[in-house]
């Protein structure tokens, strides 16, 4: 597809499981990054991938959260043992690194 | 500490006539700024930009202006349509580093016909 695409779409799950977010950004696109909405905030910025490299993961609320990315291409986020603080809407963006950002839909995530 | 703040949760205009987003920032390093529309259930999607050495970028119905030394940006939709209805985000970022973006908490604009 043209645009950066991101699985699933809805995500719940219970207390303390674990969770895996996709994001397939869009191809050529160098930096991918995370992002987090929570009800009624604004996007918080999460990680920051150049290409295979995380040079700025200052985002993450906790070691919780890990993410990676293979191929220059792909990238997961994943969160352990979730607590209800983390529900929130997850997005990612691609750009060729350049300040402009391309948004997927976002995966919404609610731990109950 | 929010770095980028939009204190309009909420505007209502009429169809036709101008419709004014205000943001702004504390971080005197900021220099590129950006406006994201976002419809419910999908992703933000770029509108405008504009650099640090500009103090007005205009794009069709769309124009953004930046007052550095106010720390203030505003977007006008001039005229508003009512598929304009939408929340919209400020952001600002760095060059350099990660240019990661930091945003506002959004404003929710209605265009009534």
């Amino acid at each position: 597809g043209a645009g950066v695409s991101q699985s699933p779409s809805n995500k719940v799950t219970e207390k303390g499981k674990d969770v895996e977010l996709r994001c397939d950004p869009i191809s050529g696109h160098t930096a991918l990054y995370w992002y987090r909405q929570s009800l009624g905030q604004g996007l918080e910025f999460l990680i920051y991938f150049q290409g295979n490299s995380a040079p700025d993961k200052s985002g993450l609320p906790s070691d919780r959260f890990s993410a990676e990315r293979t191929g220059g291409s792909v990238s997961t986020l994943t969160i352990q043992r979730t607590q209800q603080e983390d529900s929130a809407v997850y997005l990612c963006a691609s750009s060729l690194g350049q300040i402009k950002q391309f948004f997927g839909p976002g995966t919404r995530l609610t731990v109950l | 500490d929010q770095q980028v703040k939009q204190n309009s949760p909420s505007l209502s205009v009429q169809e036709g006539r101008i419709s004014i987003l205000n943001c702004d920032y504390t971080n005197s390093m900021f220099d590129y700024f950006l406006w994201y529309k976002k419809y419910p259930a999908e992703g933000p999607t770029f509108l405008i930009s504009i650099s640090s050495i500009k103090d007005k970028n205009e794009d069709g119905r769309f124009t953004v202006f930046l007052n550095k030394s106010a720390k203030h940006l505003s977007l006008h939709i001039v005229p508003s349509q009512p598929g304009d209805s939408a929340v919209y985000f400020c952001a600002a970022s760095e060059r350099g580093g990660s240019e990661k973006l930091v945003f506002g908490k959004g404003t929710k604009l209605t265009v009534n016909p």
